[in-house]
C-alpha cells in the first residue's frame, strides 16, 4: 500500500496567520491526491481534489499544491471556523490510503 | 441534497457479525461508486471498502479482507456493509462515502454519512 504521511501532526496558529500543511506518499501519486477537514465530532468534509481543485462552496482562503510525492495545503488567513484536523488521501491506488492527520489549532 | 444516513451499529462480541447500512438520496445512486471508511476512537481515517456503481467490482482494505462483504442494492438505494469474525481493532465508527465517479478509479470521497458506532467487547 502506499503510505501517507503528514507534518506536522499538530499545529497552533494565530487567527490571520498563513497556515501549511505537508503530505508525503511514498511512491510517486502524480496529482492523485485528496484533502479532507474534520472538526471534532463530525463526519469529514470534501475540500480539495486532484493536489489543487478546490471543491464547490470552500473558502478560497484554502488552497492546495504539488504532485508526484510532495503536497501542500495552504490556509492563506486562519480563521475561528478552521480549527479542525486535516487529512491528505490518495486516490492513485484503488486501495485507498490516508494521511494519520493533522490537528490544527488557534493559539 | 446529498444525504447519507447510516444505521445498524452496536456493542457485538469477538467473533461475532453484523451488518450495517448507508441509505442515501439526493442523487442517482447506481451511477456512483461508494465505499466504507472507519475512524477507531480517537484515531484517523481507515479505508474499509469500495464498490462500483454496478455492484460488480468490489474492494477491501488487507484488515478486512475475507471477514468484511460490501454490497449494495440499487433498487432500494442503499449500501451494505457485512462484517464477520469481528475483532476489537474493528471497534470505530464506520462512514459510507459517495464517490465523484462510477467506478472506484481516481477514489474522491465529495459526501459523507454521520456515521455509526461498532463497539467489538465482551
Amino acid at each position: 500500500d502506499i503510505q501517507m504521511t503528514q507534518s506536522p501532526s499538530s499545529l497552533s496558529a494565530s487567527m490571520g496567520d498563513r497556515v501549511t500543511i505537508t503530505c508525503r506518499a511514498s511512491q510517486t501519486i502524480s496529482n492523485y491526491l485528496n484533502w479532507y477537514q474534520q472538526k471534532p465530532g463530525k463526519a469529514p468534509k470534501f475540500l480539495i481534489y486532484a493536489a489543487s481543485i478546490l471543491e464547490s462552496g470552500v473558502p478560497s482562503r484554502f488552497s492546495g499544491s504539488g504532485s508526484g510525492t510532495d503536497f501542500t495545503l495552504t490556509i492563506s488567513s486562519l480563521q475561528p471556523e478552521d480549527v479542525a484536523t486535516y487529512y491528505c488521501q490518495q486516490s492513485y491506488s484503488t486501495s485507498v490510503t490516508f494521511g494519520q492527520g493533522t490537528r490544527l489549532e488557534i493559539k | 441534497e446529498v444525504q447519507l444516513v447510516e444505521s445498524g451499529g452496536a456493542l457485538v462480541q469477538p467473533g461475532g457479525s453484523l451488518r450495517v447500512s448507508c441509505a442515501v438520496s439526493g442523487f442517482t445512486f447506481s451511477s456512483y461508486a461508494m465505499s466504507w471508511v472507519r475512524q477507531a476512537p480517537g484515531k484517523g481515517l481507515e479505508w474499509v471498502s469500495g464498490i462500483g456503481g454496478n455492484g460488480y467490482s468490489t474492494y477491501y482494505a488487507d484488515s478486512v479482507k475475507g471477514r468484511f462483504t460490501i454490497s449494495r442494492d440499487n433498487s432500494k438505494n442503499t449500501l451494505f456493509l457485512q462484517m464477520n469474525s469481528l475483532r476489537a481493532e474493528d471497534t470505530a465508527v464506520y462512514y459510507c462515502a459517495k464517490t465523484r465517479d462510477y467506478q472506484h478509479v481516481d477514489p474522491v470521497f465529495d459526501n459523507w454519512g454521520q456515521g455509526t458506532l461498532i463497539t467489538v467487547s465482551s
